[in-house]
């Protein structure tokens, strides 16, 4: 199995820019959620989608990020502009949603490793 | 916000068993209890869940009190690459169908010493 497969890995981008982090989930998931890790901060969940829609982005920090599912194998997540406290790793994960709420296990990505100068 | 305590480190011997514990005294009857470790510059990796009664798999036993407020993680014979930060993490319920949201605390930080 593929696993969740996020790209880039690293960016190094200057403030300002636009990002894009990209995720593939693992087919057959039906839930998809993105995280941003940072050494104060630790894990945070940003926003999750569920059968390709938005179901909770509560966790977004503000208007200049963007997450969007257009389909079940793909999710980005978009910073426009970025700042320098956006640099993190950003992780991808995936899962599949049981009737009745429970799911199984979160499948992570290995993470997209984000530097804003 | 979390709704886990765990303790910020701990040490283990390798070989020898660790025994992670995860206090969530303010748990509610259908939520389940899951454990996630994340080995360093890696993403966290799932470990075992449960609802009430103990569970056992290849990597791990998990231990829940019969009042639900708090668990055990067990690592039968803890080796080097058993060093990683682990996660216990009680799941909220949501509406409906859409019952995930995954709240990561700060962890435990395990460190298997030779």
């Amino acid at each position: 199995d593929a696993g969740v497969i996020q790209s880039p890995r690293h960016e190094v981008t200057e403030m300002g820019q636009e990002v894009t982090l990209r995720c593939k989930p693992i087919s057959g998931h039906n839930s998809l959620f993105w995280y941003r890790q940072t050494m104060m901060r630790g894990l945070e969940l940003l926003i999750y989608f569920n059968n390709n829609v938005p179901i909770d982005d509560s966790g977004m920090p503000e208007d200049r990020f963007s997450a969007k599912m257009p389909n079940a194998s793909f999710s980005t997540l978009k910073i426009q502009p970025s700042e320098p406290r956006d640099s993190a790793v950003y992780f991808c994960a995936s899962s599949f949603l049981l009737s009745g709420g429970e799911t199984g296990e979160l499948f992570f990505g290995e993470g997209s490793r984000l530097t804003v100068l | 916000d979390a709704k886990t305590t765990q303790p910020t480190s701990m040490d283990c011997a390798e070989g020898r068993a660790a025994n992670l514990p995860c206090n969530h005294s303010t748990i509610s009857g259908n939520e389940y209890v899951y454990w996630y470790r994340q080995i360093h510059s890696q993403g966290p990796q799932y470990i075992i869940h449960g609802l009430k009664n103990n569970e056992t798999n290849e990597m791990a036993s998990l231990i829940i009190t019969e009042d639900r407020k708090s668990s055990t993680l067990i690592l039968p014979h803890a080796t080097l690459r058993d060093t990683a930060v682990y996660y216990c993490i009680v799941r909220v319920a949501g509406e409906s169908n859409y019952g995930q949201n995954f709240v990561f605390g700060p962890g435990t930080r395990l460190s298997v010493l030779p």
